[in-house]
């Protein structure tokens, strides 16, 4: 069974810059979130989905960021205008649905913003 | 607002020594708690996993136990190996399960041979 899959693995931009990560969940997996890992934490919810519906966004800064999982399966996350403060890894991970909460988490993006 | 709280940042064993990593939680709503390792350039791998209505469980190695009353669970590695070397997290469901986790801070493990 594929993972979740994350692109691009690394990026580097400059403030002000727009970037945007691509997310591919495990086929069937209904529930997908974005997490921020700021160098030596943990990581961060930012958004969690329940198919192309928004569950839980209550910590996404919507001034800057935006995330969309239109189909239902894979999702994008936005950036525009990015921070130095930005810089971090976003993780993007799936779980099965309600009733199965196991989360299976991908490779990440490492962002720099310079 | 909810709040996990993770000690030791930092544990160096020896081989063939046990390792304690312990977490508190602050949500009594949180009903489900994994942990995850996590190696350089990585994301997190699930290593374990515990349900509020059991108080331990153990898989090979690694066995996590839980207190609800005291809002506290632990992880521990027996017989540990070079390759357990890594950094682990704790987390804990926002609310009940099937919603997003609260992590800890993690714990940098190094295991020397």
């Amino acid at each position: 069974e594929a993972g979740v899959a994350q692109s691009p693995r690394y990026k580097i931009i400059e403030k002000r810059q727009s970037v945007a990560f691509w997310c591919n969940p495990i086929s069937g997996h209904a529930t997908l979130y974005w997490y921020q890992q700021i160098l030596g934490q943990g990581p961060k919810l930012l958004i969690q989905f329940q198919n192309n519906g928004v569950v839980d966004d209550s910590q996404l800064p919507k001034d800057r960021f935006s995330a969309e999982r239109l189909k239902g399966v894979d999702s994008t996350l936005k950036i525009q205008p990015a921070k130095l403060e930005d810089s971090a890894v976003y993780l993007c991970a799936s779980s099965p649905g309600p009733g199965r909460d196991t989360q299976y988490f991908g490779p990440g993006t490492r962002l720099t913003v310079l | 607002g909810e709040n996990v709280e993770q000690h030791p940042s930092t544990l160096s064993v020896q081989e063939g020594d046990s390792a304690v990593i312990k977490c508190t939680y602050s949500d009594s709503a949180s009903n489900y708690f994994p942990w995850y390792k996590q190696e350089l350039g990585k994301g997190p791998q699930l290593i374990i996993d515990i349900r509020s209505n059991v108080g331990e469980k153990k898989d090979q190695r690694i066995a996590v136990t839980l207190n609800k009353t005291a809002k506290h669970f632990s992880l521990h590695i027996t017989e540990t190996q070079p390759e357990d070397s890594a950094v682990y997290f704790c987390a804990a469901s926002i609310r009940q399960a099937g919603t997003a986790l609260i992590f800890g801070k993690g714990t940098t493990l190094s295991v020397s041979s």
